[in-house]
C-alpha cells in the first residue's frame, strides 16, 4: 500500500488551456473525495465518488471541471478553458467505510498554476 | 453554510514551550478531526474526537472535543522543531447523499524554532 498517489505534482498552463489531473487512491478504499486548497485557506470540497458513482459535487464545481472514476478505481479530475482563478492545490483523498472514525487518507495534491 | 474559526492564524515559539490552539464553530459536528500539513504536502490525519468532552492524548499533543460538539483545541506540551507545520481542524458531517464531509478551518501555522 503506497497510500494516494496524484500526478503531476506541479502542472504550470496557460489560461484557456484544459488540464487533467489523475489520483490513485488506496486500493480497498471505495470512497474517493476532491478538495481544492488556495493559500493560506483550508482545503475546500469539490466532489465525492463511491465506487464509480459521483455522488455529490459542490457549487465550486463550475461546467468547467468534470471527473471521473471509471471502474471505481483511479480518478480524474478535468479543468476546461483554465482561468487564474483556478490556481491552486487539488487535493485527492480516499476513504474507508467509516471516515468518521478513521479519517481521509490525502495525496500529496497536484499544485496547479494559471499564468 | 458550517464555519470553522481558528485561532491563533500564526504561532511561533521557542523549542521547549507549551501552547494550545483553538477551532470554533457555530455548528454542531458528528466528528471533529485534527490534521497537520507540511508544504507541498496533503494533510495527514491526527486524531478524530467523536464524544462531546473527549479528551486524546497522542504522546505530547493533546486534543479535546468541547461538550457540545462545537469546538476542540490542540495543546502540545514540550514543542520540538518537528512539530511545525500548519495545523488544521476540520469538522465532519454526512450530507443527503451520505458522503462524509469536512468542513475545514484555515489553519494555524505553527513555527517552533530552536
Amino acid at each position: 500500500d503506497t497510500g494516494v498517489s496524484q500526478n503531476p505534482r506541479h502542472k504550470i498552463t496557460k489560461r484557456g488551456q484544459n488540464v487533467t489531473f489523475r489520483c490513485d487512491p488506496i486500493s480497498e478504499h471505495n470512497r474517493l473525495y476532491w478538495y481544492r486548497q488556495t493559500l493560506g485557506q483550508g482545503p475546500e470540497f469539490l466532489t465525492y465518488f463511491q465506487n464509480e458513482a459521483q455522488l455529490e459535487k459542490s457549487r465550486l464545481l463550475s461546467d468547467r471541471f468534470s471527473a471521473e472514476r471509471p471502474k471505481g478505481s483511479f480518478s480524474t479530475l478535468e479543468i476546461q478553458r483554465t482561468e487564474q482563478g483556478d490556481s491552486a492545490m487539488y487535493l485527492c483523498a480516499s476513504s474507508s467505510k467509516q471516515p468518521g472514525i478513521y479519517g481521509y487518507t490525502f495525496g500529496s495534491g497536484t499544485r496547479l498554476t494559471v499564468v | 453554510t458550517q464555519l470553522l474559526e481558528q485561532s491563533p492564524q500564526f504561532l511561533s515559539i521557542q523549542e521547549g514551550e507549551n501552547l494550545t490552539v483553538y477551532c470554533n464553530s457555530s455548528s454542531v459536528f458528528s466528528s471533529l478531526q485534527w490534521y497537520r500539513q507540511e508544504p507541498g504536502e496533503g494533510p495527514v490525519l491526527l486524531v478524530t474526537v467523536v464524544t462531546g468532552g473527549e479528551v486524546k492524548k497522542l504522546k505530547r499533543l493533546t486534543f479535546q472535543f468541547g461538550d457540545a460538539r462545537k469546538d476542540s483545541s490542540l495543546h502540545i506540551t514540550a514543542a520540538q522543531t518537528g512539530d511545525t507545520g500548519l495545523y488544521l481542524c476540520a469538522g465532519g458531517s454526512y450530507s443527503g447523499a451520505g458522503s462524509y464531509q469536512l468542513t475545514f478551518g484555515k489553519g494555524t501555522k505553527l513555527s517552533v524554532i530552536p
